[in-house]
């Protein structure tokens, strides 16, 4: 099976500007998630998608906002960028946990790299 | 000004040595635990996972064990390998309503020298 799929690998933007990433998640998947990594936070949650439905939320501002289409990719959206927006963004999939079952496995893409200049 | 970067843990073993990855968790609920590694311009590689009914899993060359009483992980590699150099996160996985979220530890830095 092919992996986690991320578009585009690199971007650069300015301030103010807005920006829209996609991903692929591994076929059959229904669950996609974000991260965003930096070198001064780590890896911290944006926000897991499930069937179309955004199911939680981390503590990001309303800047960031995301969706899932019926085939399962999904793509982020953040608008009026600011330097401190500049990360390596993630995305994982996983199978999606349905109610009362066992977590599942969450599988990275590469990531996409965004500078803000 | 200048951001100040997370302090990486960091380990260096030498080829051939075992290695252990420790890390603390925070969530006492939370119930399944993974280790990821993140390879230079990668995504985080799936290495090995355990839930909360076990306190021991193997896989090829890896350990994790799980001691919930204090919240701690650890990762254990045999035989380590140049290849295994990256930093290594361990993540709790924290569900609310089914979601599926992770919540990851700072990393350790592991060089393995030949």
């Amino acid at each position: 099976k092919a992996g986690v799929t991320q578009t585009p690998r690199y971007l650069i933007k300015t301030r103010g500007q807005q920006v829209t990433l996609s991903c692929s998640p591994i076929s059959g998947h229904r669950s996609v998630s974000w991260y965003q990594q930096t070198p001064g936070q780590g890896l911290q949650f944006l926000f897991e998608y499930f069937s179309e439905t955004q199911r939680n939320k981390g503590n990001f501002p309303g800047r960031f906002s995301g969706r899932q289409f019926s085939n399962s990719r999904s793509e982020m959206n953040v608008s009026t960028l600011e330097l401190g927006d500049s990360a390596l963004y993630l995305c994982a999939s996983s199978l999606g946990r349905s109610s009362g079952g066992n977590q599942e496995t969450q599988y990275f893409g590469p990531g996409t790299r965004l500078l803000v200049l | 000004g200048e951001s100040v970067g997370l302090h990486l843990p960091t380990l260096s073993v030498q080829e051939g040595d075992n290695s252990i990855i420790n890390c603390a968790y925070s969530n006492s609920a939370s119930d399944y635990f993974i280790w990821y590694k993140q390879e230079s311009g990668k995504g985080p590689q799936f290495i090995i996972d355990i839930r909360s009914n076990m306190d021991k899993r193997q896989g090829q060359r890896v350990t994790v064990l799980l001691n919930k009483t204090v919240k701690h992980l650890s990762l254990q590699i045999a035989a380590t390998q140049p290849g295994d150099s990256a930093v290594y996160f361990c993540a709790e996985n924290e569900s609310a309503g089914g979601s599926e979220k992770l919540v990851f530890g700072k990393g350790t830095k592991l060089t393995v020298n030949p």
